[in-house]
């Protein structure tokens, strides 16, 4: 069974909007922690945002946030006013701290921002 | 501020040909990974070490060795390469097991033909 879900292949949003992109997870851990990586056409991976598993709050970053809920063990990615340099593909990752945290990865969303 | 640095960058290889990638990270880390991504996927765990000295295998890693020698370095090698090694390879690294950041080299694009 998959760790990580992304549903999403594709989507869509226009310029200044909000987008949500989805991100499922599966895990016995307690302890674990989810992450989203932004990967744009040159390739290079780059960290956007951190949710621990024990942090009650939502992680915000400037525009992102991340809608985690827990007993649904979903970390939905929420990008708020979208710019055209947020095209990419984005990456849902989760670590397992009793798994040497090692590091599960979705397959990806491609997010398209059009003007 | 080099953080993590990968090489070669690109590489092309004939078909049983061998090679090493070199990942270098300069911020004392534990714990370093090495990743394959290919086309339209995400990232794949090939090995990855807890420290100097230590290696172990995650979800993919056939066809692959790995040396930690040093802290700051983690070697991944191809011992003979195989067209269905075609990939990018992507080096990571994190202080803690528990840390709130992996940090990502560049990417190594290697093509097998």
């Amino acid at each position: 069974a998959q760790k990580i879900t992304q549903t999403q292949p594709g989507m869509f949003v226009q310029e200044k909007e909000a987008v949500t992109l989805d991100c499922t997870y599966d895990t016995s851990d307690q302890s674990y922690g989810l992450f989203w990586y932004k990967q744009p056409s040159s390739g290079e991976m780059i960290f956007l945002i951190y949710q621990g598993s024990y942090d009650e709050q939502n992680a915000t970053e400037g525009r992102y946030s991340l809608n985690f809920q827990k007993a649904r063990k979903s970390a939905n990615l929420v990008i708020s006013a979208s710019q055209l340099g947020d095209s990419a593909m984005y990456f849902c990752a989760m670590r397992e701290d009793t798994n040497a945290g090692k590091s599960t990865f979705g397959d990806g969303t491609t997010l398209t921002v059009k003007p | 501020n080099a953080g993590v640095t990968q090489t070669p960058k690109f590489r092309v290889l004939k078909t049983g040909q061998s090679m090493t990638l070199l990942c270098a990270q300069d911020m004392n880390h534990e714990y370093m990974y090495w990743y394959r991504q290919d086309p339209g996927m995400g990232l794949r765990l090939i090995h990855y070490s807890v420290g100097e000295g230590t290696t172990a295998k995650g979800e993919v890693p056939d066809g692959y060795n790995v040396s930690r020698l040093k802290k700051q370095n983690f070697l991944l090698g191809l011992e003979s390469a195989a067209p269905s090694q075609t990939s990018v390879y992507f080096c990571a690294s994190s202080y803690t097991i528990d840390g709130n950041t992996i940090y990502f080299g560049e990417g190594s694009w290697l093509t097998v033909v």
